[in-house]
């Protein structure tokens, strides 16, 4: 149980277009979503964290009208990147827990964004 | 703002010998720490955390809040404990983890 899905697995796109990222928790409802950034050999870092039916809350640094995040559902969040541009390619990650604070946090297995 | 350091990027080992995977943190009030492994091609995902004190996969690691340190430690590596280990902070009874910067630990034979 307990499992998260992202899709797609990596993604290629051109400068200037946007990409959608979806995270999605197959077997649970998860009340709160991650969303973190990975650079090679670096740390995970933070980037927002989604509430279904609010507003995301984002990380210092982070602009929100570049990272779209919508978290429509209890079983999905969707990461938008906007006009994306080379310093934009990463790794993104999602996690999702399901209920109060300090449940476990069940983390995706990333997605690969390349921009041309 | 909390922080989290590992000062090790990586960590060799031989086959049963004992491991120890260093974990520093700064917060001002009372955190919550975690271990994170991250097995080759695989996702991340929870190996212990400290309110739990259980010995998962022969890892332990106790809070020292004096040391500030919480420290993942083996008495004896197993060539499958080879994986990235991440040490993360849980701050303020909130659910948001600030992660180390990793070790990578390599068990050889």
């Amino acid at each position: 149980g307990a499992v998260v899905s992202q899709h797609p697995s990596w993604v290629i796109c051109k400068s200037g277009t946007s990409v959608k990222i979806e995270c999605r928790s197959l077997d649970f409802q998860a009340t709160t979503m991650f969303w973190y950034r990975q650079f090679p050999k670096q740390s995970l870092m933070l980037m927002a964290t989604s509430n279904e039916g609010s507003k995301a809350t984002y990380e210092q640094g982070v602009e929100k009208d570049k990272f779209l995040i919508n978290h429509a559902s209890l079983t999905l969040s969707t990461l938008t990147v906007t006009s994306a541009h080379p310093e934009d390619s990463s790794f993104y990650i999602c996690s999702a827990i399901e209920g109060a604070a300090y449940n476990e946090q069940f983390f995706g297995p990333g997605t690969r964004l390349t921009v041309l | 703002a909390q922080r989290v350091t590992q000062p090790e990027k990586l960590l060799s080992v031989f086959k049963g010998a004992p491991v120890e995977l260093k974990c520093n943190y700064s917060y001002s009030g009372s955190p919550e720490l975690f271990w994170y492994v991250q097995y080759s091609r695989q996702r991340l995902q929870l190996l212990l955390r400290h309110i739990s004190r259980e010995s998962i996969k022969g890892f332990t690691a106790d809070l020292n809040k004096g040391e500030t340190s919480f420290h993942l430690k083996k008495p004896f590596a197993q060539e499958e404990d080879s994986a990235m280990y991440y040490c993360a902070l849980s701050a303020g009874g909130g659910n948001k983890l600030t992660f180390g910067t990793g070790t990578q630990l390599k068990v050889e034979l």
